[in-house]
């Protein structure tokens, strides 16, 4: 069980349709991010928000759109995906950005595009 | 650039000890870490390293060398649940983690 809770734990969806990931987390933190992981391969940054404000985009496509409503909420509105962009999809959380505390992981988002 | 190094799989036999070697060659560093990860599973988090020397935590220990760029990760009574794989990161900034290619680890009865 981890701290940062991600719905849904799979999603199956065609290029044409449009969905959400969530993630929560209620400790407290104030940095909040989104990674994408293929097989094999380690987690890959995509949008760092600091304080519900986006600080960094890892030049990801348009076609993934972040939102943070609020410090314990943090979403990825997906639309017209690719099949190249099924992966398991990882959001953690920090206490903040400028200090150098581990990030904590949530169970993740596995989602696979038809 | 940034370049983290891991070896990608080792073995050992439960009971053992196991050392996971980690390299990094980055523009800062501001810590590092390491996590492990269940096939299918989120990374969760073992230990991390800001200054030189070793940190303990239960079966868990790990070591960093700033000059040499080099840390470890060591695992001691090795339990058959500790298969898995094993991600070393650092942080070269604030905020922005960089993963190893992670190394593999299984462990055979």
């Amino acid at each position: 069980d981890t701290e940062v809770t991600q719905t849904p734990k799979h999603l199956v969806m065609g290029m044409t349709n449009k969905k959400s990931l969530k993630c929560e987390q209620h400790m407290g933190h104030r940095a909040m991010y989104w990674y994408k992981q293929k097989a094999k391969k380690p987690p890959e940054l995509m949008f760092v928000y600091s304080y519900e404000k986006l600080s960094i985009n890892e030049s990801v496509p348009s076609r993934f759109s972040p939102e943070c409503p609020n410090s314990s909420l943090l979403n990825l509105h997906l639309h017209a995906l690719q099949p190249e962009d099924s992966a398991l999809y990882l959001c953690a959380s920090s206490p903040d950005r400028s200090t150098n505390q581990p990030q904590h992981f949530g169970d993740g988002t596995r989602l696979s595009i038809l | 650039g940034q370049n983290i190094d891991q070896p990608t799989e080792m073995t050992a036999t439960e009971g053992a000890i196991v050392q996971i070697n980690c390299t990094y060659q980055t523009s800062g560093f501001n810590g590092l870490f390491w996590y492990q990860q269940h096939a299918g599973e989120a990374p969760t988090f073992l230990s991390y390293n800001v200054l030189d020397g070793l940190e303990e935590k239960g079966r868990f220990s790990s070591f960093l060398s700033r000059s040499k760029g080099y840390s470890y990760l060591l695992l001691k009574e090795l339990q058959m649940k500790d298969s898995a794989s094993y991600l070393c990161a650092v942080l070269p900034y604030t905020d922005k983690l960089i993963f190893g290619t992670g190394t593999r680890l299984q462990v055979f009865p």
